[in-house]
């Protein structure tokens, strides 16, 4: 079974610093797709960023990259030029056509932007 | 385009109690979920669903029943509430698969006393 693991609680920043945050996986799989969700106090989730698995390049959108290691089956997520409303916390997602409906998660990184 | 609806958004219930929280989405997507939310342990899958009429496990279903009659519904039943279903739901749909990602509802908190 496919797992995912965020192994950063909590983490912080200097407004207009860089910070990167950690996400492992695990699958047996060639083919899937990762992703990178933002959960603000609003409690709304967001999807900030998407990683194919059989696409080389990191993906990026604006402030957010990706780095996608894929021997490695690591995927951290670099968030340069904080902001406050950068405030969040950040879930990595796994999901593949094998294993088609389900959505995987790890345990979601806190992140706060200080002033 | 409302995207996801959760409804309700806030709900308290009792110890042994029944009750659905709904889900519709207007975007005629064919997957929809289920996921509950607790500190330090991420979105959990509940339920979900591939399509009108097929629906399956996730990695918690106990305590839980999900129908999906029609692409647009797929409710939640917790059949007899327990203090442990305190939690924050979220439903999430999807086009055809996850390879573009869910959208997600706004979530429901419930509380089990």
């Amino acid at each position: 079974a496919q797992t995912v693991t965020q192994s950063q609680p909590e983490m912080s920043v200097q407004e207009a610093e860089t910070v990167t945050l950690s996400c492992t996986y695990d699958t047996s799989e060639s083919n899937y797709y990762l992703f990178w969700y933002k959960q603000p106090p609003s409690r709304q989730m967001i999807l900030v960023i998407r990683q194919e698995a059989y696409k080389q390049q990191n993906a990026t959108e604006n402030r957010f990259s990706v780095n996608f290691q894929k021997a490695a089956k690591s995927f951290s997520l670099k968030i340069s030029d904080s902001q406050l409303g950068d405030t969040a916390m950040y879930f990595c997602a796994f999901w593949s056509h094998s294993n088609t409906g389900k959505l995987i998660f790890g345990q979601g990184t806190t992140l706060q932007v200080k002033p | 385009n409302a995207g996801v609806t959760q409804t309700p958004k806030f709900q308290v219930l009792k110890t042994g109690q029944s009750m659905t929280l709904q889900c519709a989405q207007d975007m005629n997507h064919e997957y929809m979920s289920w996921y509950r939310q607790d500190p330090g342990m991420g979105l959990r899958l509940i339920h979900y669903s591939v399509g009108a009429g097929i629906t399956d496990q996730g990695e918690v279903p106990n305590g839980y029943n999900v129908s999906r009659s029609t692409t647009e519904d797929f409710p939640l039943r917790l059949l007899s509430a327990a203090p442990s279903q305190t939690s924050v739901y979220f439903c999430a749909s999807s086009l055809r698969g996850g390879f573009y990602g869910y959208t997600f509802g706004s979530g429901t908190r419930l509380t089990v006393v």
